[in-house]
């Protein structure tokens, strides 16, 4: 049964960057695509972007500019840098996976990560 | 404000139907499938529905999906007090090359 742990640090300051990333277990990475989410709080879900396990990505155009998805099979790790952030990037944030990229069939637990100096 | 169009809440007693929309447009529910996820209470979300009407395994056949145009519904039979949760729709958008959900619905028992 595959598996998505996100980590990474739960404060950011403002103007820093956002580090995360999720460490898939049970499963290659081959094949699928990995997506990122996030959830502010009491708010909907809002898609990020995603990285095909080859290495393609596609990213929200309102936070294009500013994020960057990147995989490591070796690890079976992909991950999210989001910077310029500001407290409007306070959330949720949830890894995906996916046979396409627009279902996301088993999800990690979320981690929470507040912007605040 | 979210591409797609969600009531933000609906309610129905136990052991009734209940329907949640989605509204869209052509670039999005018109063009392409149509997913829906239930995210219970301090959870993440889970896979309801994909392709407009299909059930992963494990979810119960109280739970059916459908499209129609720019629109979908979500449907729950049976009502059961743990389905009180937050419902969100998905589709791909291929105007915003970008994945997009629904604000949520959030179902409530009476």
């Amino acid at each position: 049964q595959v598996q998505l742990q996100e980590s990474g640090p739960g404060l950011v300051k403002p103007s820093e960057t956002l580090s995360l990333t999720c460490t898939v277990s049970g499963a290659s990475m081959n094949n699928y695509y990995w997506t990122w989410i996030r959830q502010p709080p009491g708010k909907g879900l809002e898609w990020i972007g995603y990285i095909y396990y080859s290495g393609s990505t596609n990213y929200n155009p309102s936070l294009k500019s500013r994020v960057t998805i990147s995989v490591d099979t070796s690890k079976n790790q992909f991950s999210l840098e989001l910077n310029s952030v500001t407290a409007a990037d306070t959330a949720m944030y949830y890894c995906a996976r996916g046979g396409r990229r627009d279902v996301y069939i088993r999800w990690g637990q979320g981690t929470l990560v507040t912007v605040s100096s | 404000q979210s591409v797609l169009t969600q009531p933000p809440s609906v309610s129905a007693a136990p052991g009734q139907r209940v329907t949640i929309s989605c509204s869209g447009s052509s670039s999005n529910i018109g063009n392409n499938y149509v997913s829906w996820y239930q995210q219970l209470p301090g959870t993440a979300p889970k896979l309801l529905i994909y392709d407009n009407n299909k059930r992963p395994s494990g979810i119960p056949d109280r739970f059916s999906g459908s499209k129609s145009g720019t629109s979908a519904t979500l449907g729950i039979t049976g009502l059961q007090t743990g389905d009180e949760a937050d419902y969100y729709c998905g589709t791909w958008d291929g105007s915003l090359s970008a994945g997009v959900f629904g604000g949520g619905t959030k179902l409530t028992g009476l």
